[in-house]
């Protein structure tokens, strides 16, 4: 149990468009899902916080109007980054905790971003 | 800021060796998560420390929580190919179950 499934696994997209990522909680409710950012051979940088049904909470630096959370049940969030920059390409990978779970988060396959 | 901090950030062994990474935190931390990130897939949980001074092994894995709950680290015993990845300590700074993660170890095992 616990599986998080991501959507697309990657995407390449020109510079200017948005692109929208789902994040799913196959098998459980996720009370709160978490966003991150990954750098090549770097850390996992919290991006925000979404709770179902509630505005997400963005980590300082983190422009809330580029990166759009929208966390429309207890099963699934989406990221949408708005006006793609090159600087944008990135991993992102979601992650969700359970009601219960004690903080443990179960993270999706993560998904690559290429803006060219 | 809080912060957490993993040393070091890159280790090579030889297959049969021994390997263990720390993790430091700025503040008392009320659990401590481990989790493992294989090259080119995402952070898979390992597992969940609460009391202090906890010890807890998973086979040829040890991993210890501090008396201040300020630290902890992960030993594995004679590594091999298999362990290799990137071993990432988290813990709640902040209110509610918010992560923040460590910079990770990058563990390469030479067979």
């Amino acid at each position: 149990g616990a599986v998080v499934s991501q959507h697309p696994s990657w995407v390449i997209c020109k510079s200017g468009t948005s692109v929208k990522i789902e994040c799913r909680s196959l098998d459980f409710q996720a009370t709160t899902m978490f966003w991150y950012r990954q750098f090549p051979k770097q850390s996992l940088m919290l991006m925000a916080t979404s709770n179902e049904g509630s505005k997400a909470t963005y980590e300082q630096g983190v422009e809330k109007d580029k990166f759009l959370i929208n966390h429309a049940s207890l099963t699934l969030s989406t990221l949408t980054v708005t006006s793609a920059h090159p600087e944008d390409s990135s991993f992102y990978i979601c992650s969700a905790s359970r009601f219960g779970s004690s903080y443990e988060q179960y993270f999706g396959p993560g998904t690559r971003l290429t803006v060219t | 800021g809080q912060q957490v901090m993993q040393i070091p950030q890159y280790q090579h062994v030889q297959e049969g060796e021994d390997f263990t990474t720390y993790c430091n935190s700025s503040t008392t931390l009320s659990n401590i998560q481990w989790y493992k990130q294989r090259p080119g897939g995402h952070p898979v949980f390992l597992i969940q420390l609460v009391k202090s001074g906890e010890v807890k092994k998973q086979k040829r894995l040890t991993f210890q929580f501090g008396e201040a709950k300020k630290n902890s680290s992960l030993h594995i015993t004679a590594t091999q190919t298999t362990d290799v990845g990137t071993y990432f300590c988290a813990g709640p700074l902040y209110a509610g179950n918010m992560l923040t993660f460590g910079g990770g170890t990058r563990l390469m095992v030479k067979p």
